[in-house]
């Protein structure tokens, strides 16, 4: 069975300081994973993607992801936050053999000034 | 431009009055799928198809129907709506690949009132 554990429904961070997102994933196969992002009152759009190649896969406006097989993990990070970082970020894994994706509850990124 | 889009985006009904929420894409793919958002709960998905005439049960079907009749379309229809699926909806395709679905393809949403 394929599901996902975003660990934080919210996190705060400053200005220029690192974000860390941390997802935990349950498989049985070779899982492909995704972080899509959704700011307020917009559809969701892909951050990054890991799909069996590289596990340190990088996505857009900085961000990206480290794919661990050992600690079911793959945490979304960036080095320095933006104030347009602030929006809901959503974890999704997709395992071979299913049909479907399957959505964490989302992590909702706050930046202050 | 390679999009997916929904109408209505924005939606107020009453209990009991049947109403369709039309998805089209212009990229061929196979894929399509319709998923609800609702607060704290993620995006959890009602239905998908993998292709023409073949549609299946996502983790919550009920009160709602699909079609698909054309690779294209991916309508999704209320019966009888109630309060309970006032909701922010999505439709999303994607091309079929061997193995794990590939990112899927995300509309603007439908954000439907039920009163």
């Amino acid at each position: 069975a394929q599901s996902v554990t975003q660990l934080d429904s919210h996190v705060s961070v400053s200005e220029g300081t690192p974000v860390l997102l941390r997802c935990n994933y349950s498989s049985s196969y070779s899982p492909s994973l995704f972080w899509y992002v959704q700011h307020p009152n917009k559809g969701l759009q892909l951050l990054l993607k890991y799909t069996s190649a590289a596990t340190l896969v990088k996505g857009i406006n900085g961000f990206e992801a480290e794919f661990k097989k050992s600690e079911t993990s793959f945490h979304l990070t960036k080095p320095s936050a933006h104030m347009s970082d602030a929006a809901e970020y959503f974890c999704v894994v997709s395992d071979q053999g299913y049909s479907t994706l399957t959505f964490g509850k989302g992590t909702m990124l706050l930046v202050s000034p | 431009e390679a999009q997916v889009t929904q109408n209505p985006r924005y939606l107020i009904t009453v209990t009991g009055k049947k109403l369709t929420v039309t998805c089209s894409q212009n990229m061929n793919h196979e894929y399509m799928s319709w998923y609800r958002q609702d607060p704290g709960l993620g995006l959890r998905q009602i239905y998908y198809s993998m292709n023409v005439e073949v549609t299946d049960k996502g983790d919550v079907p009920e009160g709602y129907k699909v079609s698909r009749k054309e690779k294209r379309n991916f309508p999704l229809i209320l019966e009888s709506p109630s309060p309970n699926q006032t909701s922010l909806y999505f439709c999303a395709s994607s091309p079929l690949s061997p193995g794990a679905l590939p990112e899927q393809f995300f509309g603007p949403g439908t954000r439907l009132t039920v009163l």
